[in-house]
Protein backbone atom coordinates (compact mmCIF):
# COMPACT_ATOMS: atom_id res chain seq x y z
CA UNK A 1 0.00 0.00 0.00
CA UNK A 2 1.25 3.56 -1.02
CA UNK A 3 2.67 5.54 1.78
CA UNK A 4 1.32 9.30 2.01
CA UNK A 5 2.83 12.15 2.89
CA UNK A 6 1.17 15.41 4.98
CA UNK A 7 2.22 18.74 6.46
CA UNK A 8 2.62 18.18 10.12
CA UNK A 9 0.13 21.01 10.79
CA UNK A 10 -2.64 23.76 9.44
CA UNK A 11 -4.12 26.69 10.82
CA UNK A 12 -7.75 27.80 9.30
CA UNK A 13 -9.75 30.63 10.37
CA UNK A 14 -13.34 29.48 11.40
CA UNK A 15 -15.98 29.45 8.76
CA UNK A 16 -13.56 29.82 5.79
CA UNK A 17 -12.80 26.35 3.96
CA UNK A 18 -9.90 24.28 5.15
CA UNK A 19 -7.92 22.55 2.06
CA UNK A 20 -5.39 19.53 3.58
CA UNK A 21 -3.14 18.06 1.34
CA UNK A 22 -2.33 14.33 1.16
CA UNK A 23 0.61 13.14 -1.20
CA UNK A 24 0.79 9.53 -2.32
CA UNK A 25 2.58 9.62 -5.67
CA UNK A 26 3.24 5.95 -5.36
CA UNK A 27 -0.29 5.06 -5.21
CA UNK A 28 -1.75 2.01 -7.21
CA UNK A 29 -4.61 1.89 -9.47
CA UNK A 30 -6.54 0.11 -7.15
CA UNK A 31 -5.70 1.64 -4.05
CA UNK A 32 -8.32 4.19 -2.41
CA UNK A 33 -7.85 6.97 -0.98
CA UNK A 34 -9.75 7.37 2.76
CA UNK A 35 -9.50 10.07 5.35
CA UNK A 36 -10.11 10.00 9.07
CA UNK A 37 -9.69 12.66 11.95
CA UNK A 38 -9.11 12.14 15.20
CA UNK A 39 -10.42 14.43 17.92
CA UNK A 40 -7.69 14.77 20.86
CA UNK A 41 -8.22 10.98 22.94
CA UNK A 42 -10.70 10.08 21.36
CA UNK A 43 -11.45 6.95 18.27
CA UNK A 44 -10.74 8.41 14.87
CA UNK A 45 -13.57 9.15 12.42
CA UNK A 46 -14.03 8.28 8.69
CA UNK A 47 -14.77 11.17 6.76
CA UNK A 48 -14.71 10.15 3.43
CA UNK A 49 -12.68 8.15 0.35
CA UNK A 50 -12.81 8.12 -3.12
CA UNK A 51 -10.49 6.30 -5.97
CA UNK A 52 -10.07 8.44 -8.92
CA UNK A 53 -13.88 10.74 -9.20
CA UNK A 54 -14.52 13.47 -6.99
CA UNK A 55 -16.64 12.99 -4.04
CA UNK A 56 -18.95 14.82 -1.69
CA UNK A 57 -20.74 14.17 1.48
CA UNK A 58 -22.26 16.01 4.43
CA UNK A 59 -18.99 16.51 5.73
CA UNK A 60 -16.12 17.08 3.26
CA UNK A 61 -15.34 17.19 -0.11
CA UNK A 62 -12.29 15.02 -1.30
CA UNK A 63 -10.55 16.42 -4.36
CA UNK A 64 -8.17 13.64 -6.32
CA UNK A 65 -5.91 14.79 -8.94
CA UNK A 66 -5.84 12.83 -12.57
CA UNK A 67 -2.83 11.64 -12.04
CA UNK A 68 -4.02 10.66 -8.63
CA UNK A 69 -0.25 11.43 -7.30
CA UNK A 70 -2.01 13.91 -4.50
CA UNK A 71 -5.43 14.82 -3.51
CA UNK A 72 -7.16 17.55 -0.91
CA UNK A 73 -9.71 17.15 1.56
CA UNK A 74 -12.16 20.12 1.76
CA UNK A 75 -13.70 21.52 4.59
CA UNK A 76 -15.94 23.66 3.16
CA UNK A 77 -16.92 25.72 6.33
CA UNK A 78 -14.49 25.23 9.46
CA UNK A 79 -15.96 24.96 12.78
CA UNK A 80 -13.81 25.23 15.76
CA UNK A 81 -15.14 21.63 16.41
CA UNK A 82 -13.09 20.54 13.28
CA UNK A 83 -10.22 21.02 15.21
CA UNK A 84 -8.82 17.94 14.60
CA UNK A 85 -5.62 15.09 13.53
CA UNK A 86 -6.57 14.28 9.90
CA UNK A 87 -5.32 11.48 8.44
CA UNK A 88 -4.93 10.28 4.59
CA UNK A 89 -4.49 6.95 4.28
CA UNK A 90 -3.92 4.54 0.78
CA UNK A 91 -5.51 1.41 0.87
CA UNK A 92 -6.04 -1.72 -1.54
CA UNK A 93 -9.20 -2.93 -2.93
CA UNK A 94 -9.36 -6.68 -1.63
CA UNK A 95 -7.21 -6.06 1.39
CA UNK A 96 -6.52 -8.42 3.87
CA UNK A 97 -5.45 -5.57 6.32
CA UNK A 98 -5.81 -2.10 7.73
CA UNK A 99 -3.05 0.24 7.09
CA UNK A 100 -1.34 1.57 9.48
CA UNK A 101 -1.69 5.48 10.27
CA UNK A 102 1.03 7.60 9.56
CA UNK A 103 1.40 11.30 11.64
CA UNK A 104 -1.42 13.20 9.79
CA UNK A 105 -2.14 16.92 9.71
CA UNK A 106 -3.20 18.94 12.80
CA UNK A 107 -5.65 21.54 11.99
CA UNK A 108 -6.42 23.84 14.38
CA UNK A 109 -9.51 26.09 13.41
CA UNK A 110 -9.04 29.54 15.03
CA UNK A 111 -11.82 31.38 16.26
CA UNK B 1 -27.89 2.70 19.11
CA UNK B 2 -24.91 0.35 17.26
CA UNK B 3 -21.51 1.10 17.73
CA UNK B 4 -18.01 -0.09 19.46
CA UNK B 5 -17.56 -0.18 23.22
CA UNK B 6 -14.01 -0.43 25.09
CA UNK B 7 -13.31 -0.80 28.53
CA UNK B 8 -12.02 0.19 30.56
CA UNK B 9 -11.28 3.59 29.87
CA UNK B 10 -8.24 4.20 31.84
CA UNK B 11 -6.68 1.36 33.43
CA UNK B 12 -3.24 1.22 35.85
CA UNK B 13 -1.02 -1.69 36.12
CA UNK B 14 1.83 -3.13 37.90
CA UNK B 15 5.22 -4.17 35.70
CA UNK B 16 4.79 -8.01 35.22
CA UNK B 17 1.26 -8.56 35.06
CA UNK B 18 -1.04 -9.27 32.10
CA UNK B 19 -4.26 -7.09 31.32
CA UNK B 20 -6.67 -7.66 29.48
CA UNK B 21 -8.59 -4.89 27.03
CA UNK B 22 -12.12 -5.57 26.31
CA UNK B 23 -13.87 -4.38 22.72
CA UNK B 24 -17.56 -5.35 22.00
CA UNK B 25 -19.66 -4.11 18.80
CA UNK B 26 -22.88 -4.79 18.16
CA UNK B 27 -22.86 -3.52 14.62
CA UNK B 28 -22.48 -6.90 13.19
CA UNK B 29 -19.36 -6.27 11.39
CA UNK B 30 -16.97 -9.01 10.43
CA UNK B 31 -13.79 -7.69 10.85
CA UNK B 32 -11.90 -5.97 14.19
CA UNK B 33 -8.49 -4.84 14.55
CA UNK B 34 -6.38 -3.26 17.06
CA UNK B 35 -4.35 -0.39 17.28
CA UNK B 36 -2.10 1.12 19.69
CA UNK B 37 -1.28 4.79 19.55
CA UNK B 38 1.79 6.34 21.45
CA UNK B 39 1.85 9.95 22.53
CA UNK B 40 1.86 12.74 19.02
CA UNK B 41 1.86 9.75 16.77
CA UNK B 42 -0.22 7.61 14.26
CA UNK B 43 -2.27 4.45 15.19
CA UNK B 44 -0.02 1.19 14.66
CA UNK B 45 -1.69 -2.04 13.90
CA UNK B 46 -1.44 -4.83 16.33
CA UNK B 47 -3.46 -7.34 15.29
CA UNK B 48 -6.67 -8.04 13.37
CA UNK B 49 -9.18 -10.67 12.99
CA UNK B 50 -11.72 -11.11 9.34
CA UNK B 51 -13.48 -14.12 10.88
CA UNK B 52 -14.59 -15.62 14.02
CA UNK B 53 -11.77 -17.97 15.22
CA UNK B 54 -9.50 -16.26 12.90
CA UNK B 55 -7.04 -13.50 13.59
CA UNK B 56 -3.45 -12.22 12.05
CA UNK B 57 -0.49 -10.32 13.26
CA UNK B 58 -0.45 -6.67 12.21
CA UNK B 59 2.85 -4.83 12.66
CA UNK B 60 3.53 -4.67 16.43
CA UNK B 61 2.19 -8.14 17.93
CA UNK B 62 4.99 -8.47 20.09
CA UNK B 63 3.83 -9.28 23.75
CA UNK B 64 0.12 -8.69 22.93
CA UNK B 65 -2.44 -11.64 22.40
CA UNK B 66 -5.77 -11.92 21.35
CA UNK B 67 -9.28 -14.38 20.90
CA UNK B 68 -12.36 -14.29 18.61
CA UNK B 69 -14.61 -17.11 20.21
CA UNK B 70 -17.23 -14.81 19.19
CA UNK B 71 -18.51 -12.19 16.20
CA UNK B 72 -19.31 -9.35 18.74
CA UNK B 73 -16.01 -9.63 20.80
CA UNK B 74 -12.43 -8.77 20.33
CA UNK B 75 -10.25 -8.77 23.61
CA UNK B 76 -6.52 -7.64 23.68
CA UNK B 77 -3.80 -8.89 26.48
CA UNK B 78 -1.18 -6.95 27.19
CA UNK B 79 1.15 -9.52 28.72
CA UNK B 80 4.07 -8.58 30.56
CA UNK B 81 6.55 -9.41 27.59
CA UNK B 82 5.21 -6.08 26.44
CA UNK B 83 8.08 -3.71 27.04
CA UNK B 84 6.12 -0.16 26.70
CA UNK B 85 3.04 -1.28 27.50
CA UNK B 86 2.03 2.32 28.26
CA UNK B 87 -0.36 3.49 25.78
CA UNK B 88 -4.27 3.96 23.69
CA UNK B 89 -5.29 1.52 22.44
CA UNK B 90 -8.11 1.43 20.49
CA UNK B 91 -10.65 -1.23 18.95
CA UNK B 92 -12.01 -0.78 15.13
CA UNK B 93 -14.44 -2.94 13.17
CA UNK B 94 -15.08 -3.13 9.28
CA UNK B 95 -18.29 -4.75 7.53
CA UNK B 96 -15.53 -6.80 5.92
CA UNK B 97 -11.52 -7.10 6.13
CA UNK B 98 -11.26 -7.11 2.43
CA UNK B 99 -13.58 -4.62 1.01
CA UNK B 100 -12.99 -1.38 -0.11
CA UNK B 101 -16.49 0.03 0.98
CA UNK B 102 -15.36 -1.59 4.82
CA UNK B 103 -14.52 2.07 7.05
CA UNK B 104 -13.29 1.62 9.93
CA UNK B 105 -15.46 2.39 12.96
CA UNK B 106 -13.65 3.18 16.09
CA UNK B 107 -14.29 2.83 19.77
CA UNK B 108 -13.36 5.42 22.19
CA UNK B 109 -10.55 3.90 23.16
CA UNK B 110 -8.34 2.35 26.67
CA UNK B 111 -5.82 4.29 28.42
CA UNK B 112 -3.29 1.78 30.01
CA UNK B 113 -0.25 3.38 32.20
CA UNK B 114 2.33 0.95 33.52
CA UNK B 115 3.08 2.04 36.89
Amino acid sequence: DAKTTQPPSMDCAEGRAANLPCNHSTISGNEYVYWYRQIHSQGPQYIIHGLKNNETNEMASLIITEDRKSSTLILPHATLRDTAVYYCIARSSGSARQLTFGSGTQLTVLP
Amino acid sequence: DGGITQSPKYLFRKEGQNVTLSCEQNLNHDAMYWYRQDPGQGLRLIYYSQIVNDFQKGDIAEGYSVSREKKESFPLTVTSAQKNPTAFYLCASSIRGRSVDGELFFGEGSRLTVL
